[in-house]
């Protein structure tokens, strides 16, 4: 039971665009939101976070929005540079503190000069 | 910043045979890890959460007896792979929490069971 999703498994943003990026859960418990960008054979790198009080966190080029009653986010990179290219997953934990992440099946972006 | 380190990066092995991979925090203590599966293309998965200086926690689904957690000191936690079989091919990734503060990942160990 994949309890948090991402649906789009690719994505090709022109250079200089935005990138959108979705992630959906399921388990209404979740009450803390993370965004991870990982390259092939690292470990994954800790983007943004957000806590389901908020609905937007910014940091940087990097935004973060959260619509609690559809159980909807996504990360807003802006502008997107070649650099960003990587796979990204979401992440969610229920009761932050708790160290359990579960994460979505990841979205790989391509940025395209 | 904080950083976690795995070793090997890349393992191949017979099948039949153990592969330990060591999980080490290089410039703070944790008294916590975790360890996660990647299979191609699909998410994260936790495996079982290493305690220092006591029994892991594994995750439903995810045998114990397959998969031997020993956290020893405050650094380091290890996970073996007894009797690896080609299912067990995967990317092992550890991560572990300085203070309350982020969650830090290893760079993964790849494992490839022939």
């Amino acid at each position: 039971d994949q309890q948090v999703k991402q649906n789009s498994p690719s994505l090709s943003v022109q250079e200089g665009r935005i990138s959108i990026l979705n992630c959906d859960y399921t388990n209404s418990m979740f009450d803390y939101f993370l965004w991870y960008k990982k390259y092939p054979a690292e470990g994954p790198t800790f983007l943004i976070s957000i806590s389901s009080i908020k609905d937007k966190n910014e940091d940087g080029r990097f935004t973060v929005f959260l619509n609690k009653s559809a159980k909807h986010l996504s990360l807003h990179i802006v502008p997107s540079q070649p650099g960003d290219s990587a796979v990204y997953f979401c992440a969610a934990i229920v009761n932050f503190g708790n160290e359990k992440l579960t994460f979505g099946t990841g979205t790989r972006l391509t940025i395209i000069p | 910043g904080a950083v976690v380190s795995q070793h090997p990066s890349w393992v191949i092995c017979k099948s039949g045979t153990s592969v330990k991979i060591e999980c080490r925090s290089l410039d703070f203590q944790a008294t916590t890890m975790f360890w996660y599966r990647q299979f191609p293309k699909q998410s994260l998965m936790l495996m079982a959460t290493s305690n220092e200086g006591s029994k892991a926690t594994y995750e439903q689904g995810v045998e114990k007896d397959k998969f031997l957690i020993n956290h020893a000191s405050l650094t380091l936690s290890t996970l073996t792979v007894t009797s690896a079989h080609p299912e067990d091919s995967s990317f092992y990734i550890c991560s572990a929490r300085q203070g309350g503060g982020e969650l830090f990942f290893g760079e993964g160990s790849r494992l490839t069971v022939l």
